[in-house]
């Protein structure tokens, strides 16, 4: 089993939709997750941290559930700007934070 | 507020020469990271840094020398490119490893590299 796994996508929603993506990971022992979004040719860049049972910042809502082992990414209110690739990412015991290969969003008007 | 660059933005080279990717940062981080990105894989991560002269193998570092002399600075060469390390190069930077908290990674712009 991979140790973090993403639906690929893409997903395409209309403008004002509510999307929500899943991210699997395999070692329960994992403390810190994060949701990166990358767009087109750019660098990933922070979105949002997930320390605890969850995080909302405005439109986007993060959830951790430890039992089933998957984090959550809830955008309300989707617009055009949302489109990216939102990468899960999870810190393991030992090691570097790994990388979800993402998920892909597209806003249509 | 600097952060974290990278140069060159891109590059252009044939198979066999020698390549030099840099990377620097401006917030006394103690680890540097280097990945690939290529389509259908994601991120690899190549090499990475807890602290000068502190280095560790990544995910894929066969073909990849780093080094760590300074704190802000982490270059990557390539010993003799092959057409399989044509991908785009990020460097990242985080204020720790813990699992305690501040480890969130910053990147920086990327090198798009093409080796012909």
């Amino acid at each position: 089993r991979k140790e973090v796994e993403q639906d690929p996508g893409p997903f395409n929603v209309p403008e004002g939709a509510t999307v929500a993506f899943n991210c699997t990971y395999s070692n329960s022992a994992s403390q810190s997750f994060f949701w990166y979004r990358q767009d087109c040719r750019k660098e990933p860049k922070l979105l949002m941290s997930v320390y605890s049972s969850g995080n909302e910042d405005g439109r986007f809502t993060a959830q951790l559930n430890r039992a089933s082992q998957y984090i959550s990414l809830l955008i309300r209110d989707s617009k055009l700007s949302d489109s990216a690739t939102y990468l899960c990412v999870v810190n393991l015991p030992v090691g570097p934070l790994v990388f979800g290969k993402g998920t892909r969003l597209s806003v249509i008007a | 507020d600097a952060g974290i660059t990278q140069s060159p933005r891109y590059k252009i080279t044939e198979t066999g020469r020698q390549v030099t990717l840099m990377c620097h940062q401006t917030w006394s981080h103690s680890y540097m990271f280097w990945y690939r990105q290529d389509l259908g894989h994601g991120l690899r991560l190549i090499y990475y840094s807890a602290a000068a002269d502190i280095t560790d193998k990544g995910e894929v570092p066969d073909g990849y020398v780093v080094s760590r002399s300074k704190t802000e600075n982490f270059p990557l060469t390539l010993e003799s490119a092959t057409r399989s390390q044509t991908s785009v190069y990020f460097c990242a930077s985080s204020e720790s490893m813990s699992l305690a908290g501040h480890n969130e990674q910053f990147f920086g712009p990327g090198t798009r590299l093409t080796v012909l």
